[in-house]
Protein backbone atom coordinates (compact mmCIF):
# COMPACT_ATOMS: atom_id res chain seq x y z
CA UNK A 1 0.00 0.00 0.00
CA UNK A 2 1.19 3.47 -0.18
CA UNK A 3 3.64 5.00 2.41
CA UNK A 4 3.85 8.36 4.11
CA UNK A 5 7.59 9.16 5.14
CA UNK A 6 6.99 12.28 7.54
CA UNK A 7 9.75 13.56 9.42
CA UNK A 8 11.32 14.77 11.62
CA UNK A 9 9.37 12.69 14.08
CA UNK A 10 10.03 14.87 17.04
CA UNK A 11 10.83 18.43 17.24
CA UNK A 12 11.96 20.32 20.34
CA UNK A 13 12.48 23.50 20.00
CA UNK A 14 12.16 27.18 22.38
CA UNK A 15 8.99 29.38 21.76
CA UNK A 16 9.56 31.79 19.48
CA UNK A 17 11.31 29.83 16.77
CA UNK A 18 9.99 28.72 13.57
CA UNK A 19 9.35 24.89 12.54
CA UNK A 20 9.74 22.99 9.66
CA UNK A 21 8.38 19.49 8.60
CA UNK A 22 8.09 17.29 5.72
CA UNK A 23 6.06 14.32 3.94
CA UNK A 24 7.23 11.95 1.26
CA UNK A 25 5.48 9.79 -0.58
CA UNK A 26 6.47 6.91 -2.82
CA UNK A 27 3.16 7.60 -5.27
CA UNK A 28 1.59 10.57 -6.57
CA UNK A 29 -0.80 12.38 -4.54
CA UNK A 30 -3.86 14.61 -5.74
CA UNK A 31 -4.62 15.88 -2.12
CA UNK A 32 -2.18 16.76 0.66
CA UNK A 33 -3.71 17.45 3.99
CA UNK A 34 -2.15 18.56 7.42
CA UNK A 35 -3.67 17.78 11.00
CA UNK A 36 -3.06 18.20 14.44
CA UNK A 37 -3.75 15.83 17.23
CA UNK A 38 -3.71 17.36 20.84
CA UNK A 39 -3.70 14.84 23.90
CA UNK A 40 -6.88 13.13 24.44
CA UNK A 41 -8.32 14.74 21.32
CA UNK A 42 -8.98 13.40 17.97
CA UNK A 43 -6.89 14.88 14.71
CA UNK A 44 -8.03 18.35 13.76
CA UNK A 45 -7.51 19.68 10.17
CA UNK A 46 -5.01 22.67 9.34
CA UNK A 47 -4.88 23.11 6.05
CA UNK A 48 -5.58 21.20 2.64
CA UNK A 49 -4.17 21.38 -0.69
CA UNK A 50 -5.31 20.60 -3.96
CA UNK A 51 -3.21 21.43 -6.61
CA UNK A 52 0.80 21.03 -7.27
CA UNK A 53 2.86 23.68 -6.33
CA UNK A 54 -0.13 25.46 -4.19
CA UNK A 55 1.20 27.25 -1.32
CA UNK A 56 -1.36 28.05 1.58
CA UNK A 57 -1.69 29.41 4.69
CA UNK A 58 -3.68 29.34 8.19
CA UNK A 59 -2.02 31.99 10.68
CA UNK A 60 1.17 30.83 11.14
CA UNK A 61 1.40 27.90 9.39
CA UNK A 62 1.70 27.73 6.01
CA UNK A 63 2.21 24.10 3.92
CA UNK A 64 2.98 23.27 0.57
CA UNK A 65 1.74 20.94 -2.45
CA UNK A 66 5.18 19.82 -3.60
CA UNK A 67 5.69 20.01 -7.44
CA UNK A 68 6.41 16.51 -8.07
CA UNK A 69 2.92 15.82 -5.99
CA UNK A 70 5.36 13.46 -4.28
CA UNK A 71 5.61 15.48 -1.22
CA UNK A 72 4.36 18.52 1.33
CA UNK A 73 5.66 20.70 3.71
CA UNK A 74 4.57 22.71 6.57
CA UNK A 75 5.87 25.54 8.06
CA UNK A 76 4.90 27.49 11.75
CA UNK A 77 6.15 30.63 12.40
CA UNK A 78 6.54 32.23 15.79
CA UNK A 79 5.95 29.09 17.55
CA UNK A 80 4.12 29.56 21.01
CA UNK A 81 3.23 27.20 23.37
CA UNK A 82 -0.51 25.61 21.94
CA UNK A 83 1.52 24.42 19.29
CA UNK A 84 2.60 21.34 21.16
CA UNK A 85 1.23 18.30 19.84
CA UNK A 86 1.51 15.53 17.13
CA UNK A 87 1.39 16.86 13.37
CA UNK A 88 0.08 14.34 10.88
CA UNK A 89 0.07 14.37 6.72
CA UNK A 90 -2.36 13.10 5.15
CA UNK A 91 -2.40 12.27 1.58
CA UNK A 92 -5.03 10.52 -1.24
CA UNK A 93 -8.32 12.34 0.18
CA UNK A 94 -7.00 11.30 3.60
CA UNK A 95 -7.24 7.92 3.70
CA UNK A 96 -3.11 7.54 4.05
CA UNK A 97 -1.77 9.57 7.26
CA UNK A 98 1.96 9.51 8.11
CA UNK A 99 3.57 8.60 11.40
CA UNK A 100 3.59 12.38 12.80
CA UNK A 101 5.69 15.24 13.78
CA UNK A 102 5.80 15.19 17.61
CA UNK A 103 6.50 18.90 18.90
CA UNK A 104 7.64 19.63 21.83
CA UNK A 105 7.95 23.59 23.01
CA UNK A 106 11.24 24.06 25.57
CA UNK A 107 10.30 26.49 28.13
CA UNK B 1 -16.49 20.48 19.72
CA UNK B 2 -16.07 19.20 16.27
CA UNK B 3 -19.37 17.81 15.89
CA UNK B 4 -18.62 13.99 15.75
CA UNK B 5 -19.58 12.28 19.13
CA UNK B 6 -17.52 8.41 20.54
CA UNK B 7 -18.64 6.46 22.94
CA UNK B 8 -17.44 5.46 25.34
CA UNK B 9 -14.00 7.59 25.99
CA UNK B 10 -12.29 4.35 27.34
CA UNK B 11 -13.16 0.65 27.48
CA UNK B 12 -11.36 -2.65 28.91
CA UNK B 13 -12.61 -5.69 27.78
CA UNK B 14 -11.78 -9.65 28.01
CA UNK B 15 -11.17 -11.43 24.71
CA UNK B 16 -14.14 -13.17 25.12
CA UNK B 17 -16.49 -10.19 25.38
CA UNK B 18 -18.72 -8.10 23.21
CA UNK B 19 -18.56 -4.72 23.20
CA UNK B 20 -19.70 -1.84 20.51
CA UNK B 21 -18.26 1.24 20.01
CA UNK B 22 -20.85 3.90 19.36
CA UNK B 23 -20.23 7.26 16.29
CA UNK B 24 -22.00 9.93 15.49
CA UNK B 25 -21.79 12.94 13.96
CA UNK B 26 -24.31 16.41 14.17
CA UNK B 27 -22.59 18.21 10.60
CA UNK B 28 -25.01 16.52 8.14
CA UNK B 29 -22.16 14.72 6.57
CA UNK B 30 -22.78 11.80 4.13
CA UNK B 31 -19.42 9.72 4.86
CA UNK B 32 -17.91 8.23 8.02
CA UNK B 33 -14.91 6.52 8.87
CA UNK B 34 -13.55 3.84 11.15
CA UNK B 35 -9.28 4.66 11.54
CA UNK B 36 -7.25 2.77 14.35
CA UNK B 37 -4.16 4.60 15.78
CA UNK B 38 -1.64 2.70 17.56
CA UNK B 39 1.63 3.78 19.50
CA UNK B 40 4.44 4.36 16.80
CA UNK B 41 2.46 3.40 14.20
CA UNK B 42 0.01 5.53 11.21
CA UNK B 43 -3.33 6.17 11.14
CA UNK B 44 -4.55 2.98 9.76
CA UNK B 45 -8.26 3.63 7.63
CA UNK B 46 -10.70 0.08 9.25
CA UNK B 47 -13.67 0.90 6.95
CA UNK B 48 -15.49 3.59 5.01
CA UNK B 49 -19.21 4.06 4.92
CA UNK B 50 -20.74 6.48 2.37
CA UNK B 51 -24.81 7.05 2.17
CA UNK B 52 -24.59 4.22 4.65
CA UNK B 53 -23.28 2.15 2.00
CA UNK B 54 -19.82 0.05 3.33
CA UNK B 55 -17.11 1.57 0.62
CA UNK B 56 -14.19 -0.18 1.82
CA UNK B 57 -12.73 -2.72 4.13
CA UNK B 58 -9.11 -2.42 4.67
CA UNK B 59 -8.81 -5.94 5.41
CA UNK B 60 -9.92 -6.05 8.66
CA UNK B 61 -10.32 -9.41 10.72
CA UNK B 62 -14.14 -10.42 10.85
CA UNK B 63 -13.78 -9.77 14.98
CA UNK B 64 -14.36 -5.95 14.14
CA UNK B 65 -17.62 -5.40 12.54
CA UNK B 66 -19.28 -2.01 11.41
CA UNK B 67 -22.30 -0.87 11.07
CA UNK B 68 -23.90 2.36 9.76
CA UNK B 69 -27.43 2.45 9.95
CA UNK B 70 -27.48 5.99 8.59
CA UNK B 71 -25.69 8.34 7.87
CA UNK B 72 -25.17 10.29 10.95
CA UNK B 73 -24.40 6.91 13.10
CA UNK B 74 -21.55 4.58 13.35
CA UNK B 75 -20.94 1.72 15.42
CA UNK B 76 -17.89 -0.83 15.47
CA UNK B 77 -18.69 -3.87 17.13
CA UNK B 78 -16.01 -5.83 19.03
CA UNK B 79 -16.05 -9.63 19.70
CA UNK B 80 -13.31 -12.17 20.62
CA UNK B 81 -10.67 -9.28 20.11
CA UNK B 82 -6.76 -10.12 20.87
CA UNK B 83 -4.65 -7.57 23.36
CA UNK B 84 -2.86 -5.95 19.81
CA UNK B 85 -6.33 -4.47 19.42
CA UNK B 86 -5.62 -2.62 22.30
CA UNK B 87 -5.56 0.80 20.27
CA UNK B 88 -7.52 4.23 20.10
CA UNK B 89 -10.16 3.55 17.59
CA UNK B 90 -11.03 7.06 15.79
CA UNK B 91 -14.36 7.99 14.34
CA UNK B 92 -14.72 11.08 11.47
CA UNK B 93 -16.95 11.91 9.10
CA UNK B 94 -16.58 14.14 5.70
CA UNK B 95 -19.07 15.71 3.27
CA UNK B 96 -18.81 13.81 0.55
CA UNK B 97 -16.43 10.73 0.89
CA UNK B 98 -13.10 10.37 -0.12
CA UNK B 99 -12.66 14.70 -0.30
CA UNK B 100 -10.11 14.26 2.80
CA UNK B 101 -11.37 17.36 4.54
CA UNK B 102 -11.71 14.79 7.85
CA UNK B 103 -13.64 15.89 11.03
CA UNK B 104 -12.39 13.47 14.23
CA UNK B 105 -14.07 12.57 17.48
CA UNK B 106 -12.47 11.90 20.10
CA UNK B 107 -11.86 8.44 20.38
CA UNK B 108 -12.51 5.30 22.07
CA UNK B 109 -9.41 4.51 23.63
CA UNK B 110 -9.76 0.45 23.91
CA UNK B 111 -7.81 -2.25 25.99
CA UNK B 112 -8.41 -5.70 25.72
CA UNK B 113 -7.13 -8.01 28.64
Amino acid sequence: GQQLNQSPQSMFIQEGEDVSMNCTSSSIFNTWLWYKQEPGEGPVLLIALYKAGELTSNGRLTAQFGITRKDSFLNISASIPSDVGIYFCAGQEGLTFGTGTRLTIIP
Amino acid sequence: ETGVTQTPRHLVMGMTNKKSLKCEQHLGHNAMYWYKQSAKKPLELMFVYNFKEQTENNSVPSRFSPECPNSSHLFLHLHTLQPEDSALYLCASSQRVNTGELFFGEGSRLTVL
